[in-house]
């Protein structure tokens, strides 16, 4: 079965704080994506990762950055938390085809920003 | 931008009856998805079907998928409590990954 981890269920952390989200998957694969689901807006992509050290913007990357060091790994950055970044985050992953292959999701991480 | 869009926003029936929830999109595609999400976790993928398919069924799950009007519908039959739960149909962008809708909330009444 394929495993992908959050680094947290749940964080609260203080405007103007930076913010690390981590998650890791264990199936090898190619393309790591990171979300933020609010009431009514559904599931929004904020970057996405087709290999280490490779990123490409989402629908909604202002105030956002991430990292990939490693293949297994994919950080979600706050540089300085706000609180209009409260949400539930999660994180997918999928192996590399041409494109929209299923995706397997963490269990998420919902963040509160005071 | 939202591709998916499902319907309806909400969905409340007996325990035994049939739920179905539809989804339209803009674009073509090259297939589209339905994913479950149970209340604070993440989302688990349920069924794909692609562009050239018209039904496909899993278990409980009958999918069906018209190009011609940008639509798909989702059927769960004999509901179950364990039904309850939110849907989310979700369309291929082509290499840039996946477009999840808004979801249908349905409930599952014992």
């Amino acid at each position: 079965d394929v495993k992908v981890t959050q680094s947290s269920r749940y964080l609260v952390k203080r405007t103007g704080e930076k913010v690390f989200l981590e998650c890791v998957q264990d199936m090898d694969h190619e393309n790591m994506f990171w979300y933020r689901q609010d009431p009514g807006l559904g599931l929004r992509l904020i970057y996405f990762s087709y290999d280490v050290k490779m990123k490409e913007k989402g629908d909604i990357p202002e105030g956002y950055s991430v990292s990939r060091e490693k293949k297994e790994r994919f950080s979600l950055i706050l540089e300085s938390a706000s609180t209009n970044q409260t949400s539930m985050y999660l994180c997918a992953s999928s192996p590399w085809t041409t494109g929209g292959d299923t995706q397997y999701f963490g269990p998420g991480t919902r963040l509160t920003v005071l | 931008s939202q591709q998916g869009e499902e319907d309806p926003q909400a969905l409340s029936i007996q325990e035994g009856e049939n739920a179905t929830m539809n989804c339209s999109y803009k674009t073509s595609i090259n297939n589209l998805q339905w994913y479950r999400q149970n209340s604070g976790r993440g989302l688990v993928h349920l069924i794909l079907i692609r562009s050239n398919e018209r039904e496909k069924h899993s278990g409980r799950l009958r999918v069906t998928l018209d190009t011609s009007k940008k639509s798909s519908s989702l059927l769960i039959t004999a509901s179950r409590a364990a039904d309850t739960a939110s849907y989310f149909c979700a369309t291929d962008r082509g290499a840039d990954g996946l477009t999840f809708g808004k979801g249908t909330h349905l409930i599952i009444q014992p």
